[in-house]
Formats: C-alpha cells, sequence, structure tokens
C-alpha cells in the first residue's frame, strides 16, 4: 500500500517549457487535490476533484490544467511554464465527509524550478 | 488579511517544555479544523482533528474558540522529535459551488532543543 505517490520528485524547466505532473493513489478515495507551497505562504489550492470525472478551481488555477484520468490518477499540467511556478507541488487524496471531518494523505512532493 | 494565521515562530523550548501555539481564521462559516505537522521538506500529516468540545491525544490538546475564531495546540514534555513546522488548518464552503476547501496557514516553526 504506497498511499499517494508523485512523479517526478525533482524537476527543472525552462521558461515557455510544458510538462505534466503524475499523482496516483491506492486508496480507493473518491477526492484528489494539487497544492502548490512556496516560502511563507502556506499550501494553496491549485485544482481539485471531488470525484471521478470531475474537477473544480481552486484559490490559485491560473497557468494550470488538470485531468482526473481515472478513481486512481490525477494529473497536473502546466502548458508553459513561468519563474512565477517555481514551488513545491503536493497532491493529496482524501474520502468523501459528511461533516467537513476528513483526514488528506499527501504525496512526497514535487520541487520544481523554472528558470 | 489572511484567511488562516500563524505566528511562524521559530519556537525554541528545551526538552520536557510545555509550547502552545494559536492560530486565526477570519471566515465564521469555517466548518472543521485540523492540526497538520511538517517535517522539513517533508509532506504535512494530520496530527489531529480539532472539536468544539476540545480534544486530547496523548502529549498533545488542541481546543477551538468558535466565538473568538481561534484554535491552539499544546504540547506538553516536548520531545527533540516534536521539531516540525505545525500548520493550522481550516475547512469551509467554498463559494459558489458549495464545495468544501481546506484552508492552510502558513505554518508555526517548533524547534526542541536537548
Amino acid at each position: 500500500n504506497a498511499g499517494v505517490t508523485q512523479t517526478p520528485k525533482f524537476q527543472v524547466l525552462k521558461t515557455g517549457q510544458s510538462m505534466t505532473l503524475q499523482c496516483a493513489q491506492d486508496m480507493n478515495h473518491n477526492s484528489m487535490y494539487w497544492y502548490r507551497q512556496d516560502p511563507g505562504m502556506g499550501l494553496r489550492l491549485i485544482y481539485y476533484s471531488a470525484s471521478e470525472g470531475t474537477t473544480d478551481k481552486g484559490e490559485v488555477p491560473n497557468g494550470y490544467n488538470v485531468s482526473r484520468l481515472n478513481k486512481r490518477e490525477f494529473s497536473l499540467r502546466l502548458e508553459s511554464a513561468a519563474p512565477s511556478q517555481t514551488s513545491v507541488y503536493f497532491c493529496a487524496s482524501s474520502e468523501t465527509s459528511r461533516d467537513g471531518y476528513y483526514e488528506q494523505y499527501f504525496g512526497p512532493g514535487t520541487r520544481l524550478t523554472v528558470t | 488579511r489572511k484567511e488562516v494565521e500563524q505566528d511562524p515562530g521559530p519556537f525554541n523550548v528545551p526538552e520536557g517544555a510545555t509550547v502552545a501555539f494559536n492560530c486565526t481564521y477570519s471566515n465564521s462559516a469555517s466548518q472543521s479544523f485540523f492540526w497538520y505537522r511538517q517535517d522539513c521538506r517533508k509532506e504535512p500529516k494530520l496530527l489531529m482533528s480539532v472539536y468544539s468540545s476540545g480534544n486530547e491525544d496523548g502529549r498533545f490538546t488542541a481546543q477551538l474558540n468558535r466565538a473568538s475564531q481561534y484554535i491552539s495546540l499544546l504540547i506538553r514534555d516536548s520531545k527533540l522529535s516534536d521539531s516540525a513546522t505545525y500548520l493550522c488548518v481550516v475547512n469551509y464552503l467554498a463559494g459558489d459551488t458549495g464545495r468544501r476547501a481546506l484552508t492552510f496557514g502558513s505554518g508555526t516553526r517548533l524547534q526542541v532543543q536537548p
């Protein structure tokens, strides 16, 4: 049981290049999320998917697209990378909750640098 | 104003000390509350949920004050292994979609010294 896995762990891109960050979970969770974490800013939600086939924008979606490929996989794509997208990206998953109390399980993160 | 605010620290305390962190949130419609722990260059992990009546898990006690919109975390008998960043997390209904989303504070760093 690997939990949440992310690839790659590290990536350096030049401005304007594109790439896809991959995320997979093996806990049969309905909900999946992409966050970015910058120093002093906390984690900010980019996109989330409440269930297979649905995606919604979070707090900072500009410059990103997502695909919920199936229940296990949720990918994040940068079409034209910019230096402002230099960050640590975390994928997470969780069960659906009725009362608002649920645990999010995070992957190990992808450290992305855009030069 | 940030939606969830925390003192960034660092809090430097000796082993065995008691230390407390506070966190304030701005959205009165917030539904549920959590403390996550994040070790250096690692992913966040849930430490404990915070319930209205307050709750305890071993050396850790969490309190919620809805009237004043703050959450606290108390750590007793600090261990070296408690050194980490503690993230205050609030769950609220997100805009028109009615979907819930977690909002993370930027964290409070704790360094426990021998």
